[in-house]
């Protein structure tokens, strides 16, 4: 089993629809999570952040952490068509100068 | 939030040859940073740790004759493609982490195309 499981869709919604993107993890010892979003041929860039289980919201972005599921989700509200990326899941088991581990990342198309 | 750079931001080489890549972090220091490799549609895969001013750490299967780093400064690491080969084309990512933030920042990737 991979230490972090994403979904890689792809996956397409129209603009305005509520996206949901979910990362399971095996290891217990992460307590930092982290969504990044990735334009096509770009660096990612990070989106959210979270310590630990608990709920975060920044506009329209919430990201959910459940520890004891471990069980992450992103949400992105009334969704456009320049929120089309890939978004990956990371997450770290100390802050700043660990190592990240990687989900695969979902390709998300929000078709105007 | 802090900026991190690469460059160069795209190269092409010949195969047999070597290229050199780096990766600056603009308004802060750096005593690590993470070198990243990602093939077309899959994730990012951490190639090496690193660290200034000692050897880098490298992943399981990665060659470090092949990648070698150079961390000659707090804001500055190098990454040398040697003997580059068209499997080598990839994109490559760095990223570090900024002091006193739990977060690390990216820079934006170079797209290295060996023929």
């Amino acid at each position: 089993q991979k230490e972090v499981e994403q979904d890689p869709g792809p996956l397409s919604v129209p603009e305005g629809a509520i996206v949901s993107l979910n990362c399971t993890y095996s290891n217990s010892a992460f307590q930092y999570f982290m969504w990044y979003r990735q334009y096509s041929r770009k660096g990612p860039e990070l989106l959210m952040y979270t310590y630990s289980s608990g709920n975060k919201e920044d506009g329209r972005f919430t990201a959910q952490v459940d520890k004891s599921s471990k069980y992450i989700s992103l949400f992105i509200r009334d969704s456009q068509p320049s929120d089309s990326a890939t978004y990956l899941c990371a997450m770290e088991s100390q802050g700043g100068s660990e190592k990240l581990v990687f989900g695969k990342g979902m390709k998300l198309t929000v078709n105007p | 939030g802090a900026v991190v750079s690469q460059h160069p931001s795209r190269v092409i080489c010949k195969s047999g040859t070597s290229v050199k890549i780096e990766c600056r972090s603009l308004d802060f220091q750096a005593t690590t940073m993470f070198w990243y490799r990602q093939f077309p549609k899959q994730s990012l895969m951490l190639m090496a740790t690193s660290n200034e001013g000692s050897k880098a750490t490298y992943e399981q299967g990665v060659e470090k004759d092949k990648f070698l780093i150079n961390h000659a400064s707090l804001t500055l690491s190098t990454l040398t493609v040697t003997s580059a080969h068209p499997e080598d084309s990839s994109f490559y990512i760095c990223s570090a982490p900024a002091a006193g933030s739990e977060t690390q920042y990216f820079g934006p990737g170079t797209r290295l195309l060996v023929l």
